[in-house]
């Protein structure tokens, strides 16, 4: 069964800085892994996805690294900004019963 | 293009009542839907996958009787949640998925929030 772990639960940063997120997730036969942002209330806003064949993805101020054979991604965000602040979701998509699951999230807050 | 939609938005009901979500892939036939809830601070939870004209696979823990999920056509999936209850106040997100748009991507909600009073 697919477990996934996401560290830190909860992060502040001051504005400007970069930051990483991690994920690390224990069933390594995956199609792909997406991140997702998720404001309070609202649904998830799809970020980056990773095929299993990659090992990065970039959009913008983000990048999204995967490492399938040791079960972890990362998601690093570049100068930090206020509307950066949300909850972060690491979800890897199952070869093995085409499931997504979901990481427990990282809570980002940045202060102007 | 992939765009999946949920009616309603937000549902307040009295507990008892049955409420029907709807989940909509609105430019592309999804074979297969998932169902998530989300309780409050907490992340997604996989309650069931639906096939187009069959039964759904519920995950361990979730009580098909009181989660009855539709999968009559290959763009409509429907979650009623029947004499719902308090606890069943949750976010509940669907996703659709398409292999012939992409193999391996699972296409998101919106979201419906229900709130059982």
């Amino acid at each position: 069964k697919q477990e996934v772990t996401q560290i830190p639960a909860a992060l502040s940063v001051p504005e400007g800085e970069n930051l990483v997120l991690n994920c690390s997730f224990t069933d390594s036969a995956i199609y792909n892994l997406q991140w997702f942002r998720q404001d309070p209330g609202k649904g998830l806003t799809s970020l980056l996805l990773i095929q299993s064949s990659q090992r990065e993805q970039t959009s913008g101020r983000l990048n999204a690294s995967l490492d399938k054979s040791s079960g972890r991604s990362t998601l690093y965000i570049a100068a930090s900004q206020p509307g950066d602040s949300a909850t972060y979701l690491c979800a890897p998509l199952g070869a093995g019963g085409f499931k997504t699951i979901f990481g427990a999230g990282t809570r980002l807050f940045v202060k102007a | 293009g992939a765009v999946v939609s949920q009616h309603p938005s937000r549902v307040i009901c009295k507990s008892g009542t049955s409420v029907k979500i709807e989940c909509r892939s609105l430019d592309f036939q999804a074979t297969t839907m998932f169902w998530y809830r989300q309780f409050p601070k907490k992340s997604l939870m996989l309650m069931a996958t639906s096939n187009e004209g069959s039964k759904a696979t519920y995950e361990q823990g979730v009580e098909k009787d009181k989660f009855l999920i539709n999968h009559a056509s290959l763009t409509l999936s429907t979650l009623t949640v029947t004499s719902a209850h308090p606890e069943d106040s949750s976010f509940y997100i669907c996703s659709a998925s398409s292999p012939g748009l992409a193999v391996d991507t699972q296409y998101f909600g919106p979201g419906t929030r229900l709130t059982v009073l």
